[in-house]
């Protein structure tokens, strides 16, 4: 079975700032990779995706996040985070073609103060 | 708005009753999926359905609860005899085949009382 693991539950930073969130999963086979974002209210929206190819992936609004098959990881970074970018973000993984059920980790609540 | 649509966005019942919930993809997505989020968690995946067929449940869908999809357009989640436990944010998602992201609809909000 997949399993997602965030480390950061609550992030609090302030305008400017760099971002990483941390995100690592357990499974031996292939994985297809996702970030999503909850803005306060809203629904889920998906940041950025990996199936294959350059393990670096740039997303919307500034993110990117890199593959590290090695280390299990899918971490997300942003060089300099904005106040707007205060949300609940998501790391989640599947198998496959990609088209079978996601797995999503606890989330990271990240608050950027101005 | 071409976007996943739920209905209602609030449900509140009596411990007991049955509810259901209706899903609207957006029209060229053959998969939809359902999940459950509760407060402090990530969505839990539930089940989903490649057009009318579906293809794979969680464990964590019980006996009380049912999805369809007959058409292979619009689906329903029906949960019967709810119980307080039931009480969370049911989300549904569509997606055009594999190798693409799914998009996520706004959700119902269950709470059971």
């Amino acid at each position: 079975a997949q399993s997602v693991s965030q480390h950061n539950h609550h992030v609090i930073l302030s305008e400017a700032a760099s971002l990483e969130l941390g995100c690592n999963y357990s499974y031996g086979g292939t994985v297809n990779l996702f970030w999503y974002v909850q803005y306060p209210g809203q629904h889920l929206q998906l940041l950025l995706k990996y199936f294959s190819g350059d393990p670096l992936v740039k997303g919307i609004k500034g993110f990117e996040a890199e593959f590290i098959k090695s280390k299990f990881s899918f971490n997300l970074r942003k060089p300099s985070v904005q106040w707007s970018d205060t949300a609940e973000y998501f790391c989640a993984v599947n198998s496959g073609g990609g088209a079978d059920g996601l797995t999503f980790g606890k989330g990271t609540h990240l608050i950027i103060q101005p | 708005d071409t976007g996943v649509s739920q209905d209602p966005r609030h449900k509140i019942t009596k411990r007991g009753q049955n509810v259901t919930f209706r899903c609207d993809p957006i029209s060229e997505h053959n998969r939809l999926y359902w999940y459950r989020q509760t407060l402090g968690q990530g969505p839990e995946f539930l089940t989903y359905f490649q057009n009318e067929a579906q293809l794979e449940k969680s464990r964590l869908l019980s006996d009380r609860f049912s999805a369809e999809r007959p058409k292979g357009s619009f689906s329903t989640l029906e949960i019967q005899r709810t119980e307080q436990g039931d009480s969370a944010m049911y989300l549904c998602a569509s997606s055009p085949g594999q190798g693409e992201g799914y998009t996520f609809g706004s959700g119902t909000r269950l709470t059971v009382v």
